[in-house]
């Protein structure tokens, strides 16, 4: 059964620095885009990022061009989501996601706040 | 960039009856490349059809999907009361970016 396992979401002040981690596990990694896909508390699903396999192609939402940075590690079978300069718009419940131009795959998310 | 509107945004029907669902792209789209997730409280989206008609593993086939152009359905033939949530339509493949629908709530009535 593939699985895909989010952690390091949690509460940030404006302008602070959260890493997430998405650890994935049953399929072959290297071979698939993933994706980064949040969804603000009582909203629908936004895209946020996505990676090739080989980790050379990435593309952001202009909502977080220039302050978040997608990458993989494709020895650890992991994604990650560097976000720099959070805002109070940036509350979300963020999904990796199996990424074949449809999403097949999801994990269960990781909630990050940006309060003060 | 495309953008998708999603009709109803609210729809109320009784387990045992046919639900039409409707995503519109602002511009024509090539059809292979349209998904339909269903979402229920406190879960992640679960795909269910992509490239427009073909359902997803495990999916039931009272799901399907179709369209064309502009105008895409997702229809479920007969609701069960686990049907219940709320349906996202996405289209890829025409550019980096990627698009969803703002969502229809299927509620029972």
């Amino acid at each position: 059964q593939v699985q895909l396992v989010e952690s390091g979401g949690g509460l940030v002040k404006p302008g602070g620095s959260l890493r997430l981690s998405c650890a994935v596990s049953r399929f072959t990694f290297s071979d698939y885009y993933m994706s980064w896909i949040r969804q603000a508390p009582g909203k629908g699903l936004e895209w946020v990022s996505y990676i090739s396999g080989s980790g050379t192609t990435m593309y952001y939402a202009d909502s977080v061009k220039g302050r978040f940075t997608i990458s993989r590690d494709n020895s650890k079978n992991s994604l990650y989501l560097q976000m720099n300069s959070l805002r109070a718009d940036d509350t979300a419940v963020y999904y990796c996601a199996r990424d074949r131009g449809f999403h097949d795959y999801w994990g269960q998310g990781t909630l990050v706040t940006v309060s003060s | 960039e495309i953008v998708l509107t999603q009709s109803p945004g609210t729809l109320s029907l009784s387990p045992g009856e046919r639900a039409t669902l409707s995503c519109r792209a602002s511009q024509s789209v090539s059809s292979s490349y349209f998904a339909w997730y269903q979402q229920k409280p406190g879960q992640a989206p679960r795909l269910l059809i992509y490239d427009a008609s073909s359902r997803a593993t495990g999916i039931p086939d009272r799901f399907s999907g179709s369209g064309s152009g502009t105008e895409f359905t997702l229809t479920i033939s007969r609701l069960e009361p686990e049907d219940f949530a709320v349906y996202y339509c996405q289209h890829y493949g025409s550019s980096p970016q990627v698009t969803f629908g703002q969502g229809t709530r299927l509620e029972i009535k």
